[in-house]
């Protein structure tokens, strides 16, 4: 049973540039978050999305946006990017939009901005 | 907003000896869950504690939630090569879904 995948690995862009990631979540799981996280720090909560509504949204600008297709995969997409913005995102999955839910992590993507 | 604390920063320790990483919220959390981070990797669900008070092992590692479910603890006994990593614990709101990550605990454990 596949776990949660993300896509690409790596990446890397210049500032100004806009970026999609992509995240397939574990079957059957209807609940799609996603974590920006800094080297060295905890990873931050983005957005997440359940049943393709946006059920939260952390202190990002909105540069940063989201979506999560009927398949329940999701995308996030970052604007006009900054040097700042360089860390690992990960995408995390969970049977229910409900609190208390364990989410399963990705592996993440990599992102570099130059 | 909702903060998460966590401490201490950093822990070296010889292998053998005993671990212990320290959480404290800034509000009421409904849950508490515990992530390990490898180097390099994503983190990984160990555990969620629920109840106020609740204790829960898992072989070497002891997690606790605090009283007023504000707080919580990871203990590792005799800790080996291989529990070297980042230790997340990441809280939940009454009355949200997001979970709010600690800054983590990193372990290096000397052999």
């Amino acid at each position: 049973d596949a776990g949660v995948t993300q896509s690409p690995t790596h990446l890397i862009k210049t500032r100004g540039q806009q970026v999609t990631l992509r995240c397939s979540p574990i079957s059957g799981h209807k609940s799609v978050s996603w974590y920006q996280q800094v080297l060295g720090q905890g990873p931050q909560f983005i957005f997440q999305y359940y049943e393709k509504e946006e059920r939260g949204r952390g202190n990002f600008p909105d540069r940063f946006s989201a979506r999560q297709f009927p398949n329940y995969s999701s995308e996030l997409n970052v604007n006009a990017l900054l040097l700042g913005d360089s860390a690992l995102y990960l995408c995390a999955s969970s049977s229910s939009g409900r609190a208390g839910t364990e989410a399963f992590f990705g592996q993440g993507t990599r992102l570099t901005v130059v | 907003g909702q903060q998460v604390m966590q401490i201490p920063q950093y822990q070296h320790v010889q292998e053998g000896e005993d671990f212990t990483t320290y959480c404290n919220s800034s509000t009421t959390l409904s849950n508490i869950q515990w992530y390990k981070q490898r180097p390099g990797g994503h983190p990984v669900f160990l555990i969620q504690l629920v109840k106020s008070g609740e204790v829960k092992k898992q072989k070497r590692l002891t997690f606790q939630f605090g009283e007023a479910k504000k707080n919580s603890s990871l203990h590792i006994t005799a800790t080996q090569t291989t529990d070297v990593g980042t230790y997340f614990c990441a809280g939940r709101e009454t009355s949200g879904s997001r979970l709010t990550f600690g800054e983590g605990t990193q372990l290096t454990v000397n052999p």
